[in-house]
Order: structure tokens, then C-alpha cells, then sequence
């Protein structure tokens, strides 16, 4: 059964640092990880989806790194903002692109 | 967002009442998917579907039922609601492949 572990649980940071959230997962057998933010009360956000034969993507201020065989991704975020304050979530797809989900990570980037 | 409707919103319901939560989408996607959310607990499957009249159960299917006779539309009902119920419950839609989930802005649900 897959499990998905994201470190740490809960980060603040002052405004302009570059940071980096880990997501580690047990089985190595995924298809692709998707990197989500969830606001308060607010549905998920896809950021970023890196395939399975993928290194990294990016977007805009946002890297994921990928290493399946070890069982691990990053999220970097360069020059932070507090509009990047959230719940970052990472989920590992498989078959029929299902998900399993870590507990997030909540990010308060203080001005 | 990526044209993904839950109905109701919000709902408060008692012990033992039948319960059902609606997902509309038109982006026309073929697969569909309904998760709870739980403190300490994160996001878990409860069903999923990857077609029309095609339904699958997910991590946490038990007491939960779906239903899909349209692309659109994505039903999941509580057929007696329990206390252990109270959540709230996301759908999300994906092409098939190395495609993104969308989400939607979710149904708070408390049974009383």
C-alpha cells in the first residue's frame, strides 16, 4: 500500500527565501506526482505533474524534482511570497491516474 | 476553476438519513473521482470512475455508493449517514494519461 510523507509539516519563512518542501512515498511503481496548493477552505490547485520518466518540471517560480527509485520529490520555491502562504500537497498517481495523498505541508510566508 | 460544480455546497443531516452530493463537470473529461478530507488524515479515495456506467472503489469505499450515467455528472451517495461521515468531500476530473486532476471547491458535510 502505498503511503506518502511530506517533511515538514509546517514551515514560516520571511518573504524573498527560497525554499524546498520533500514528499517521499513507499512504492516506487508510479505512473507520474502531482504537486498541489490548497487554500483555506478552497478545493486543490494542480502546480505542477511530473511524469514518471521525468527528472523535473517547471513553472514560474516553481521546480519539482522527481526520483522515483529512491522514493522522493522536491518542491522548490524560489524568492517566496505571502500570496505563496498555503497547504502544499504532493500525491503519486497511478493506474486511472489515481491518487494517494501526504498531509501537506503549511506554508506561512510572513511579510 | 476547470468547470467543476458541487451541489450542495454545504449540508447538515442527521444520523441515519440517506445523503447525496452531486458533481457536474463540462470540460467533458472521462475520468472522475470523489475524496474526503479528514484532519490527520489528508485526502483519501472513496470512488472513482473511468467511463460512463464504469465505477471503481477506492480506499475508503464503505458506506458509500456512485453513480454515473452521464459524461457530466458524478453522483455519490451516503445511503445512511453515519457521525463517522462528517467530512468534507471533494470530486475531481482527469483525462486519461499523464493528465492533471481538477478539483473542485468541495461539500462540507456534517451529520448530526
Amino acid at each position: 500500500k502505498q503511503e506518502v510523507t511530506q517533511i515538514p509539516a509546517a514551515l514560516s519563512v520571511p518573504e524573498g527565501e527560497n525554499l524546498v518542501l520533500n514528499c517521499s512515498f513507499t512504492d516506487s511503481a508510479i505512473y507520474n506526482l502531482q504537486w498541489f496548493r490548497q487554500d483555506p477552505g478552497k478545493g486543490l490547485t494542480s502546480l505542477l505533474l511530473i511524469q514518471s520518466s521525468q527528472r523535473e518540471q517547471t513553472s514560474g517560480r516553481l521546480n519539482a524534482s522527481l526520483d522515483k527509485s529512491s522514493g522522493r520529490s522536491t518542491l522548490y520555491i524560489a524568492a517566496s511570497q505571502p500570496g505563496d502562504s498555503a497547504t502544499y500537497l504532493c500525491a503519486p498517481g497511478g493506474a486511472t491516474n489515481k491518487l494517494i495523498f501526504g498531509t501537506g505541508t503549511l506554508l506561512a510566508v510572513q511579510p | 476553476d476547470a468547470g467543476i460544480t458541487q451541489s450542495p455546497r454545504h449540508k447538515v443531516t442527521e444520523t441515519g438519513t440517506p445523503v447525496t452530493l452531486r458533481c457536474h463537470q463540462t470540460e467533458n473529461h472521462r475520468y472522475m473521482y470523489w475524496y474526503r478530507q479528514d484532519p490527520g488524515h489528508g485526502l483519501r479515495l472513496i470512488h472513482y470512475s473511468y467511463g460512463v456506467k464504469d465505477t471503481d472503489k477506492g480506499e475508503v469505499s464503505d458506506g458509500y455508493s456512485v453513480s454515473r450515467s452521464k459524461t457530466e455528472d458524478f453522483l455519490l451517495t451516503l445511503e445512511s449517514a453515519t457521525s463517522s461521515q462528517t467530512s468534507v468531500y471533494f470530486c475531481a476530473i482527469s483525462e486519461p494519461g499523464d493528465q492533471p486532476q481538477h478539483f473542485g471547491d468541495g461539500t462540507r458535510l456534517s451529520i448530526l
